[in-house]
């Protein structure tokens, strides 16, 4: 069974602290996504990346950064949280080889910044 | 830029009727992909379809159907027979781009589909 994991379920984290969310994926998968999902705003892109070491800006990606020195593991970045970082973050994988295979998603993780 | 548009918050709909959940999306790309996922209050991500851009029939996967129109770049989901575990948030996303950095997928605001008894 295909499988995303997110590292936690719930986080809260204080205004300032840097924060590293996981995210790890057993499906050889090329691509690999961070989203931020608000009510009213559905999900929106942060960053993704099409391979170890590379990595492109999604459509809000100030105060944020990321980093995959492996293929399975893609991790996000806060470097210094604030409350409007406060979200649902989701975590997902696809192929890149075709158009038509569906991403995966992690359980997501609720990040609460005080 | 590319974009999904859905301008349904909230719809509701009786239980076995039939909705459409409506989706528009802006693309300067000819090769882009088009999906539709269910978000239950769980919040797990669980695909529903998916249609091509050069894909000639309109999708349908189950009671699950995508009413495909390109020159309007319009890709609606149609839930055919309602039941009351399609309560759930429902998001639009596309896909563009192709070869080693094809991939980039974006999503739509989301609708939340009530189903009432």
């Amino acid at each position: 069974d295909v499988k995303v994991t997110q590292s936690s379920r719930y986080l809260v984290k204080r205004t300032g602290e840097k924060v590293f969310l996981e995210c790890v994926q057993d499906m050889d998968h090329e691509n690999m996504f961070w989203y931020r999902q608000d009510p009213g705003l559905g999900l929106r892109l942060i960053y993704f990346s099409y391979d170890v070491k590379m990595k492109e800006k999604g459509d809000i990606p100030e105060g944020y950064s990321v980093s995959r020195e492996k293929k399975e593991r893609f991790s996000l970045i806060l470097e210094s949280a604030s409350t409007n970082q406060t979200s649902m973050y989701l975590c997902a994988s696809s192929l890149v080889s075709n158009m038509n295979t569906e991403a995966f998603f992690g359980q997501g993780t609720r990040l609460t910044v005080v | 830029a590319q974009k999904i548009t859905q301008t349904q918050p909230g719809m509701f709909v009786q239980e076995k009727e039939a909705v459409t959940l409506d989706c528009t999306y802006d693309t300067s790309d000819q090769s882009y992909g088009l999906f539709w996922y269910k978000q239950p209050s769980s919040g797990e991500m669980i695909f529903l379809i998916y249609q091509g851009s050069y894909d000639e029939q309109n999708a349908t996967e189950g009671r699950y159907s995508l009413n495909f129109q390109k020159a309007r770049k319009s890709a609606n989901l149609v839930i055919s027979a309602s039941q009351l575990g399609d309560s759930a948030m429902y998001f639009c996303a596309m896909r563009e781009g192709w070869g080693n950095q094809g991939g980039k997928l974006i999503f739509g605001q989301g609708t939340e589909l009530s189903v009432k008894p």
